[in-house]
């Protein structure tokens, strides 16, 4: 099974809402990405978890919350979110040795809207 | 990490051979170049990525100058399916981050 899940696959929430994006994958990966994609431009990588630790944020504001309940597992917590949080979240996942092929698998994307 | 610069947009004939080049000037011994592409509204898929010497697989071929400062993915015989944004990527050894650049869209005509 070489998959990443991600549900749900669209989403919509007003700003007061309180929502949960959620990542599974069952490679027996040790690491696990969140990333923020808008319209017509590159993933930006937002959080790291290896071996179920947060070792990489990239200066993300506080409305977004990760977590890493097991190592199969990765929920990205949204808070208070503004209009231009809207975009593709996406998740991914690598074996986390940082070895040579230490590729990275992504989910399909949950589409976010916020209105 | 080194950035990268890619062109903005191709267009290759079915077929043909598609040449992606990235330029990655600033690149350090200890960092790998990894190609990835994005089909309209998926997530990324891995294609190949290399170090300093030459690598293919049933995808792709990676071809990295002697300096290791800029690198072409070919397609050898472009289909319509290849139509994507393609994104080289440079990675550290010692990490497992991803920072991806803006990217080729690369469009295959039919």
């Amino acid at each position: 099974d070489t998959e990443v899940t991600q549900t749900p696959k669209h989403l919509v929430m007003g700003m007061t809402n309180k929502k949960s994006l959620k990542c599974e994958q069952h490679m027996g990966h040790r690491a696990m990405y969140w990333y923020k994609q808008k319209a017509k431009k590159p993933p930006e990588l937002m959080f790291v978890y290896s071996y179920e630790k947060l070792s990489i944020n990239e200066s993300v504001p506080s409305r977004f919350s990760p977590e890493c309940p097991n190592s199969s597992l990765l929920n990205l917590h949204l808070h208070a979110l503004q209009p231009e949080d809207s975009a593709l979240y996406l998740c991914a996942s690598s074996q986390g040795d940082g070895g040579s092929l230490d590729e990275q698998f992504f989910g399909p994307g949950t589409r976010l809207t916020v209105l | 990490d080194a950035k990268t610069t890619q062109p903005t947009s191709m267009d290759c004939a079915e077929g043909r051979a598609a040449n992606l080049p990235c330029n990655h000037s600033t690149i350090s011994g200890n960092e790998y170049v990894y190609w990835y592409r994005q089909i309209h509204s998926q997530g990324p898929q891995y294609i190949i990525h290399g170090l300093k010497n030459n690598e293919t697989n049933e995808m792709a071929s990676l071809i990295i100058t002697e300096d290791r400062k800029s690198s072409t993915l070919i397609l050898p015989h472009a289909t319509l399916r290849d139509t994507a944004v393609y994104y080289c990527i440079v990675r550290a050894f010692t990490g497992n981050q991803f920072y991806f650049g803006t990217g080729t869209s690369l469009t295959v005509i039919p």
